[in-house]
């Protein structure tokens, strides 16, 4: 079975634009949630879809959104970028019902 | 953004000896993860753990779930060069309804031939 993929890998953009990050669950697996990981704040929860909807949210700006899609790929969206959120972005699935999250190898995003 | 105190902070251990490492928390958590992360790469799921007091092992790896739901603690017996990552606790929420891990400060493992 293949694992949470997540496209891109790398990505450098310069304050102010925007960037959005895509993840594909493991195959069944209907929740998806996003983390940034950061040196200074370690691995912070930014939201969970689940069935398209947004179950739950952290406490980031609401520069950062997302949505899920009918195959339960999920893609996630920063707007006028800054300087601090140069991080590795990581989506993590589930499966409904389970407490176990799997996650992806993240996008590691360069804010210039 | 919270998270949970991990300890200790980095290790340095000779290859073949035993790791011990804990997390605790001011909350109660109703599951315990730990995962482990290479450079560049996702955290890698070891252990998850659904009970207080549940004792659970994964070859080397035996991972506990405080009694209290407070704390979790990890130990890695004889451990080997491939040991060497960040290992990260991370504590849930009940399993059915939310997705919301809060993670530990990780614990940083050098393995030394």
């Amino acid at each position: 079975k293949a694992g949470v993929t997540q496209t891109p890998r790398y990505l450098i953009k310069t304050r102010g634009q925007q960037v959005t990050l895509s993840c594909s669950p493991i195959s069944g697996h209907r929740s998806v949630s996003w983390y940034q990981q950061t040196p200074g704040q370690g691995l912070q929860f930014l939201f969970e879809y689940f069935s398209e909807t947004q179950r739950n949210k952290g406490n980031f700006p609401g520069r950062f959104s997302g949505r899920q899609f009918s195959n339960s790929r999920s893609e996630m969206n920063v707007s006028t970028l800054e300087l601090g959120d140069s991080a590795l972005y990581l989506c993590a699935s589930r499966r409904t019902g389970g407490g176990e999250q799997f996650f992806g190898p993240g996008t590691r995003l360069t804010v210039l | 953004g919270q998270q949970l105190n991990q300890s200790p902070q980095s290790m340095f251990i000779q290859e073949g000896e035993d790791v011990s490492m804990n997390c605790t928390s001011s909350s109660i958590f109703n599951t315990w993860l730990w995962y482990k992360q290479d450079p560049g790469e996702g955290p890698v799921l070891l252990i998850a753990l659904y009970k207080a007091g549940e004792l659970t092992s994964n070859g080397r790896l035996t991972a506990q779930f405080g009694i209290t739901r407070k704390d979790s603690f990890l130990n890695i017996s004889a451990s080997i060069p491939s040991d060497v990552g960040i290992y990260f606790c991370a504590g849930g929420p009940n399993t059915g309804t939310a997705s919301k891990l809060t993670f530990g400060t990780g614990t940083r493992l050098q393995v030394t031939l």
